[in-house]
């Protein structure tokens, strides 16, 4: 089946960088996406990634290695409002456009 | 307003009862999807829609019923409503041919007691 894996909980100080993984098992997909969810909000996009590499949206990078099944979000100069959960997922080209989701991350970050 | 809404936001209902949960999006976006989330779980899909009159099961279908006469309006139905079915309900549309990007209503926090 298509499944994707992330971590459940990443820690991070203020300031620092952290990267939030993915790995997925689907094969034959348009693009890795990534969602923000703040405790409460809904689910708000992020970035997304049609070819393999890294792509800069300000404070946030997102990278895709297809060869790998294997891709990654990027969050530098943490704020204590980016405080949420990160979600990454993919639309298989078999699926009709349905997003495949992760299970979500939720990243702490501390002063 | 432009964008996707969902009412109600807030709703307890009684087991056995049937609710309907609302979803309007203005951009003429020709995909709607309706997911569910519950506490420490991701998004799982209930059914989806790619075009007015043409729906398709999701993940979790089971109790639940869609409609989409209009492109813009895409309600959700619980036909029978159970505890198990007390959760997050999110909304989402986008546009094919785009980047993919979905866009969400605010959720319907449903309460079945």
């Amino acid at each position: 089946g298509q499944s994707l894996e992330q971590p459940s909980e990443v820690t991070a100080v203020e300031g620092a960088i952290v990267q939030i993984n993915c790995t997925y098992q689907t094969s034959g997909f348009y693009g890795l996406s990534w969602y923000q969810q703040h405790d409460g909000g809904a689910p708000t996009f992020l970035s997304y990634n049609a070819l393999d590499g890294l792509e800069e949206t300000g404070r946030f990078s997102s990278f895709l290695s297809r060869s790998d099944s294997y891709g990654y979000l990027l969050l530098q100069e943490l704020q204590m409002k980016d405080s949420a959960s990160y979600f990454c997922a993919v639309t298989p080209q078999d699926s009709n456009y349905q997003l495949i989701w992760g299970a979500g991350t939720k990243l702490i970050i501390k002063p | 307003d432009a964008g996707i809404t969902q009412s109600p936001r807030y709703k307890i209902t009684e087991t056995g009862r049937q609710v309907t949960l609302m979803c309007h999006q203005t951009w003429s976006h020709s995909y709607m999807f309706w997911y569910r989330q519950d506490l420490g779980h991701g998004l799982r899909l209930i059914y989806y829609s790619a075009a007015a009159d043409i729906t398709d099961k999701g993940e979790v279908p089971d109790g639940y019923v869609v409609s989409r006469s209009k492109t813009e309006n895409f309600p959700l139905t619980l036909e029978s409503a159970t505890r198990s079915q007390t959760s997050v309900y999110f909304c989402a549309s986008f546009h094919r041919g785009a980047n993919t990007e979905a866009f969400f209503g605010q959720g319907t926090r449903l309460t079945v007691v």
